[in-house]
């Protein structure tokens, strides 16, 4: 079965602290994954994805296949980072979210 | 250049009313998806369209939900007969190519409330 996981719903940390947003997911073939951000009262948006290896607003994610995982990490938590998270996994044709994890940074 | 646009933003509908909410995808893109976030939830795959064609309608939850993109851009879900389950945000998104590689561009949601 395709399927995601987010087993944080809420994560709090400290203003320059490091943060590490954990996703697991089941998936039988090559993944492809995502994580998207949405901030208060924005809509859903792309933060980054697995093939493009790229950070993004100090975020960087790595897919690690033997632990099946996509941990989403930024060493120095900023107060504009407070938002949602949802990690996601690209099937055939449809899409599959996780729960999502509530990032909560503390000044 | 504008976004995703989703209207109604919000619908109250007693049950067992019928209800149309429509999508007006970003100009050009091919893609567009529909999910059904309900509370503290993430988004649930409904369907996908590729131009007008629906090649993938597996998260549909009932014969209730039907959607349709007939000429390959605007879009419309349509819930028969609510329930109160269906109760939830419906996102639409879209995406430039037929590909799935490409970034989603979501819209603001519609909140359905069945009364």
């Amino acid at each position: 079965a395709q399927r995601v996981t987010q087993p944080e719903k809420l994560l709090s940390v400290f203003k320059g602290a490091p943060v590490e947003l954990k996703c697991n997911y089941s998936y039988s073939g090559s993944p492809e994954l995502f994580w998207y951000v949405q901030y208060s009262r924005q809509r859903l948006q792309l933060l980054l994805r697995h093939i493009s290896r790229e950070s993004i607003k100090g975020f960087t994610a790595d897919l690690n296949k033997g632990e099946t995982s996509f941990h989403l990490k930024k060493p120095f938590a900023q107060e504009e980072d407070s938002a949602m998270y949802y990690c996601a996994l690209r099937g055939t044709y449809k899409y599959i979210f996780g729960t999502g994890t509530r990032l909560k940074v503390l000044a | 250049g504008a976004g995703v646009s989703q209207s109604p933003r919000y619908k109250v509908a007693k049950r067992g009313q019928d209800v149309a909410l429509r999508c007006d995808p970003i100009s050009g893109h091919v893609s567009l998806f529909w999910y059904q976030q309900a509370l503290g939830q993430g988004p649930e795959f409904l369907t996908y369209f590729q131009n007008e064609a629906q090649l993938d309608k597996s998260g549909l939850p009932s014969d209730r939900f039907f959607a349709e993109r007939p000429e390959g851009s605007v879009s419309t879900l349509k819930i028969q007969r609510t329930q109160q389950e269906d109760s939830a945000v419906y996102l639409c998104a879209s995406s430039g190519r037929g590909g799935l590689g490409y970034e989603q561009y979501f819209g603001p949601g519609t909140r359905l409330t069945v009364t």
